[in-house]
This record gives structure tokens, sequence and C-alpha cells, in this order.
């Protein structure tokens, strides 16, 4: 089956920290991958996707590289704010692989201290 | 706007209750979602509807039960068969299936009295 797994939290990083958040996944079938951004008492929100081997996506000055020999699709920041404090979903769906809904990690908790 | 509304916001059921939660959305989309969130645990996906008039069991589907009968409309029922219905439900939906961006509602917290 499909699963992703995520750093846990919470991390707690001052403003203009470098940030990094690891995800690694399993898949059967060809996997997409997304990074998906929860703020307090809301949904979730895209924050960036990649769909094939060695995409990046970007967005909002977060990036992630589809490492398909590591199984991985870390997300970084270079310069973070305290906005940006909310809880980050690795996800992916994955053609083939079953029902047709996306898989998560369990979520990590970003807190940024001004 | 266009976006996906959930309703209530909050809820509470009673032992031996069934309740259902409302999910409408106006961006035309074809599928459509149930996830139920709890603390330390991610998302986990109940249903979820391709197409109007067809749905298919997610991951852990018992106790719940859907209805597709309008392409902007997917309610889900938590019936009293559920044994731990506490959590936070998301629905979201997307253009297709595969690797379409999912948009997500705002929730709904339901809770047991």
């Amino acid at each position: 089956g499909n699963s992703v797994t995520q750093m846990e939290g919470p991390v707690t990083l001052s403003e203009e920290a470098f940030l990094t958040i690891n995800c690694t996944y399993t898949a059967t079938g060809y996997p997409s991958l997304f990074w998906y951004v929860q703020y307090p008492g809301e949904g979730l929100q895209l924050l960036l996707k990649a769909t094939k081997a060695d995409d990046k996506g970007s967005n909002k000055g977060f990036e992630a590289t589809y490492r398909k020999e590591t199984t991985s699709f870390h997300l970084e920041k270079g310069s973070v704010q305290v906005s940006d404090s909310a809880v980050y979903f690795c996800a992916l769906i994955a053609w083939g692989g079953g029902a047709d809904g996306l898989t998560f990690g369990k979520g990590t908790h970003l807190i940024i201290q001004p | 706007d266009g976006g996906i509304t959930q309703s209530p916001k909050y809820l509470f059921r009673k032992e031996g209750q069934n309740v259902t939660l409302s999910c409408e959305q106006n961006l035309n989309h074809d599928a459509m979602y149930w996830y139920r969130q709890d603390p330390g645990q991610g998302l986990r996906l109940i249903y979820y509807s391709q197409i109007v008039n067809d749905f298919q069991k997610g991951d852990i589907a018992e106790g719940y039960s859907v209805s597709r009968e309008k392409k902007e409309s997917f309610p889900l029922t938590v019936t009293s068969a559920q044994k731990n219905p506490t959590a936070f439900y998301l629905c979201a939906s997307s253009i297709g299936g595969g690797d379409q961006p999912q948009h997500f509602g705002d929730g709904t917290r339901l809770s047991i009295l």
C-alpha cells in the first residue's frame, strides 16, 4: 500500500531561519506528490506539487524536489516568517495504487518565533 | 467566489444518533472526497466519488455512508455504527481524479455529547 512518513513536530524556529521538513514515501503505481498547509481551525490549502521524478514544486518561497531515487519530497524555505506557522502535510496520490484519494503523512506543526 | 462550503462548523451527536455533514461545491468539480482528521494521525480517506451517482469506499468507510445525487453535493452521514466519531471532518473536491489538486473546505468538528 501507500504511505507517507514525515518528521514529527513541533518544529520551532526563529524568524528568518532556514526550514527543512523531511518527507519520504512508499507507493504502488506512479505517485504525484504534494505539500498542503493547514492554518488553525481551517481546511487544507495546496502549497505545491510535483508529478514526476526530478520535478521541483515551488510557491510562496517554499520548494520541494521529487526524488525518486530516495523516495523523498522534502519541503524547504530559505527564510521563514511568523506567518508561516501552521501544520504542513506531505501527501501522495498514486496511479493504479488503489483508492483515488490522497494518502497523507501525520503532519508537522511548525512554530516560528519572532 | 468559488469554493467548498461545509456545514455546520461544529456538530454534536448523542449516543445512537445518526448525523449528516453537508458539503457543497460550486467549482464544477467532478470528484469529491471525505477525510477524517484525528490529532497526530493526519488525514484518512473515508469515501470518494468520481462522478454523480457513483462513490467508492476509502480506507476507513465503516460506520459512514454517503450519497452523490448532484454534482455539487456530497453529504456524509456518520451512523451510530461508528463507535468513535469524534474528529474533524474535511471535504475536498478536484476537477478529476489522479494528480489534480484537491481543494478543501474549512471542516466540521463533530463531538459526542
